[in-house]
């Protein structure tokens, strides 16, 4: 069973640039979540995706938007990059089982605006 | 709108002290409660899932009850060691109909722990 992963790990954008960020979520998982963590902070959610549409979403502005493939797989997009957007981002997976829901994360991608 | 908050900020303990981390959430309604480890720059580990209607969970060292009316939880770690220093986080689902896989996490904002030798 492979886990979450999340690509690139690392990235450097200049303010304004638009960036997308990927998820491969864990084998047999439907749900996918977004996260936001600012350092010495708790993640943040930005959306969630269930079988390949949006059915949740915290207090982010459009310019943060997503897509969920059929293979469950996602992406993060993020344009017109501020300064404020430098974070670790976090996918999530999940699927609603005998365990009840549990998430597991990917490794995240930390992402540098200048 | 639920707000959970983390007791102690950070934590700092010789090894082989039995030690407690603390969760408040301010609406019950949850539908489950999960603790994370989170190492520097790293994703997050999942450690426990309480579902709303159990009292605890326990995993090896690690023991985390709930107690859902007074909105609390607690990580009990056991004979600490080095390995375990790291941010320990944690997270409440709320409520979803019929236990369908959805509902956001909200997260506390950590504790930050040292064991050191």
């Amino acid at each position: 069973e492979t886990g979450v992963t999340q690509s690139p790990t690392h990235l450097i954008k200049t303010r304004g640039q638009q960036v997308t960020l990927r998820c491969s979520s864990q084998s047999g998982h439907n749900t996918v979540s977004w996260y936001q963590q600012a350092l010495g902070q708790g993640p943040q959610f930005i959306f969630q995706y269930y079988r390949e549409e949006e059915n949740g979403r915290g207090n982010f502005p459009p310019r943060f938007s997503g897509l969920q493939f059929p293979n469950y797989s996602s992406e993060l997009n993020v344009n017109a990059l501020e300064l404020d957007d430098s974070a670790l981002y976090l996918c999530a997976s999940s699927t609603n089982s005998g365990r009840g829901t549990e998430a597991f994360f990917g490794q995240g991608t930390r992402l540098t605006v200048v | 709108k639920q707000e959970v908050t983390q007791i102690p900020a950070a934590l700092s303990v010789p090894e082989g002290e039995n030690l407690v981390l603390n969760c408040s959430f301010t609406d019950s309604a949850i539908y489950n409660l999960q603790w994370f480890r989170q190492d520097p720059g790293k994703g997050l580990t999942s450690l426990l899932l309480i579902q709303s209607s159990q009292r605890e969970q326990t995993s090896g060292r690690l023991n985390a009850s709930l107690d859902k009316s007074s909105g609390r939880s607690t990580l009990y770690i056991a004979a600490s060691q080095p390995g375990d220093s790291a941010t320990y986080l944690c997270a409440v689902r709320l409520g979803g109909a019929g236990g369908t896989s959805y509902g956001k996490l909200t997260f506390g904002q950590g504790t930050i722990l040292t064991v050191h030798p």
